[in-house]
């Protein structure tokens, strides 16, 4: 089976921009989840998406909004960006409904630089 | 305080020593992961745990409820296994948060 996919790799976006990035899990995975990751903060939970619902969600601001598609593909979307969101953005899916309780597998994840 | 506490931050060992990183987290949880992330970003699910231990090849990972605290063991360390180890925990309540890490280098 392949892997999780997340595109594109690498994004560079301007102070004010939005940006979207995707992510497809791994087939038969119905639970996608993504994370930020930054020097500072470390690893931190965005959100959680089972059967095109969102289940579950971490602490950021309205900017960051994701969502699922009926094939479990998922997009996550930030809008006005800011300098602070520069990170590597990781995605995850699991293979039963226990989502967040389940073992994550990791997609190589989208390293997002803002100037 | 941060909710869930690794350590140490770093780490160095020699070759084929036993190597054990820490995690205490201080509220009730459902789950506790492990993950292993080498340079260049990519993230592996080591364990996944609700109770007792779990073996996987030269990794083991046991769990004390009781006492909030994970530990992830290594026997018989080698280079491959220089990377970063982050404990996250699922509290109740679905708030999934995680540990700052272990740098962990072993030397040939």
């Amino acid at each position: 089976k392949a892997g999780v996919t997340q595109t594109p790799r690498y994004l560079i976006k301007t102070r004010g921009q939005q940006v979207t990035l995707s992510c497809s899990p791994i087939s038969g995975h119905r639970s996608v989840s993504w994370y930020q990751q930054t020097p500072g903060q470390g690893l931190q939970f965005l959100f959680e998406y089972f059967s095109e619902t969102q289940r579950n969600k971490g602490n950021f601001p309205g900017r960051f909004s994701g969502r699922q598609f009926s094939n479990s593909r998922s997009e996550m979307n930030v809008s006005t960006l800011e300098l602070g969101d520069s990170a590597l953005y990781l995605c995850a899916s699991s293979c039963t409904g226990y989502g967040l309780t389940d073992t994550q597998y990791f997609g190589p994840g989208t390293r997002l630089t803002v100037l | 305080k941060n909710e869930v506490e690794q350590s140490p931050q770093n780490l160095t060992a020699q070759e084929g020593e036993f190597i054990t990183i820490n995690c205490s987290y201080s509220v009730g949880i459902s789950a506790l992961h492990w993950l292993q992330q080498h340079p260049g970003g990519g993230i592996v699910s080591l364990f996944m745990l609700s109770s007792g231990k779990k073996k996987h090849g030269r990794l083991i990972a046991t769990i004390n409820i009781q006492e909030k605290h994970s530990s992830l063991h290594i026997t018989a360390s080698h280079p491959r296994d220089s990377a970063v180890y982050i404990c996250a925990v699922m509290e109740y309540g679905n708030k999934l948060v995680f540990g700052a890490g272990t740098i962990l280098r072993v030397k040939s």
